[in-house]
């Protein structure tokens, strides 16, 4: 009964190399977001969608791009890796009516770059 | 935007004792108020929320006390058991209800508790 998947659990990647990180949903939830986590650290917001409107925040690097092709799937590209770009990434969702706010997180995403 | 203060950073206490972490906020539209449980490791699950048209919830040995004037919020554990040991994440948010696509959490920077047998 998963209802946010992430996947890989784990990925490494080398600096430079190109990586994608995947996130689905069982909820039918309008509103995707990816957070970035380094250890020690509070959730940060990179961008979300509200059904097929992305909304990026001011301060995440052009690096970092995402897609949603439909309802249930929403990919993280990270176009060139640094160090820097190694963390938990987090994927959560909420539904997105009035009132309703409550965000349910996936399990994350471990990146490693070498 | 929305700036949300967390203390204590850690926070140790005895088994059994109570524990209090407190949050504020800058926002004033902001209305919704979630605390998250994240164990080493493994996802931010959420474990209380309140909404700013209360002033008080309780859920067994949790609750959250917001004063929307000062604008700061609270999260209360009593009986605190070693598996409660983990960070504790506040969160501020504006919601649905300010219009357009204001559905992100502004999260406080968290609170390491240990609970000590």
């Amino acid at each position: 009964d998963a209802m946010v998947i992430q996947n890989p659990r784990y990925q490494v990647t080398q600096f430079g190399k190109p990586v994608t990180l995947s996130c689905s949903q069982t909820l039918n939830h309008n509103v995707m977001y990816w957070y970035q986590q380094k250890s020690s650290q509070a959730p940060k917001l990179l961008f979300h969608y509200y059904d097929k409107d992305f909304n990026n925040e001011a301060d995440t690097p052009d690096n970092f791009q995402s897609r949603r092709p439909n309802t249930s799937f929403c990919f993280l590209d990270i176009r060139s890796p640094g160090l820097g770009d190694a963390a938990m990434y987090l994927c959560a969702t909420s539904r997105g009516l009035a009132g309703v706010n409550e965000q349910y997180f996936g399990p994350g995403t471990r990146l490693t770059v070498t | 935007g929305e700036n949300v203060e967390q203390h204590p950073s850690t926070l140790s206490v005895q088994e059994g004792d109570s524990a209090v972490i407190k949050c504020t906020y800058s926002d004033s539209a902001s209305n919704y108020f979630p605390w998250y449980k994240q164990e080493l490791g493994k996802r931010p699950q959420l474990i209380i929320d309140i909404r700013s048209n209360v002033g008080e919830k309780k859920d067994q040995r949790i609750a959250v006390t917001l004063n929307k004037t000062a604008k700061h919020f609270s999260l209360h554990i009593t009986e605190t058991q070693p598996e409660d040991s983990a960070v504790y994440f506040c969160a501020a948010s504006r919601g649905a209800n300010s219009g357009g696509s204001n559905y992100k959490l502004t999260f406080g920077k968290g609170t390491l508790l240990t609970v000590n047998p």
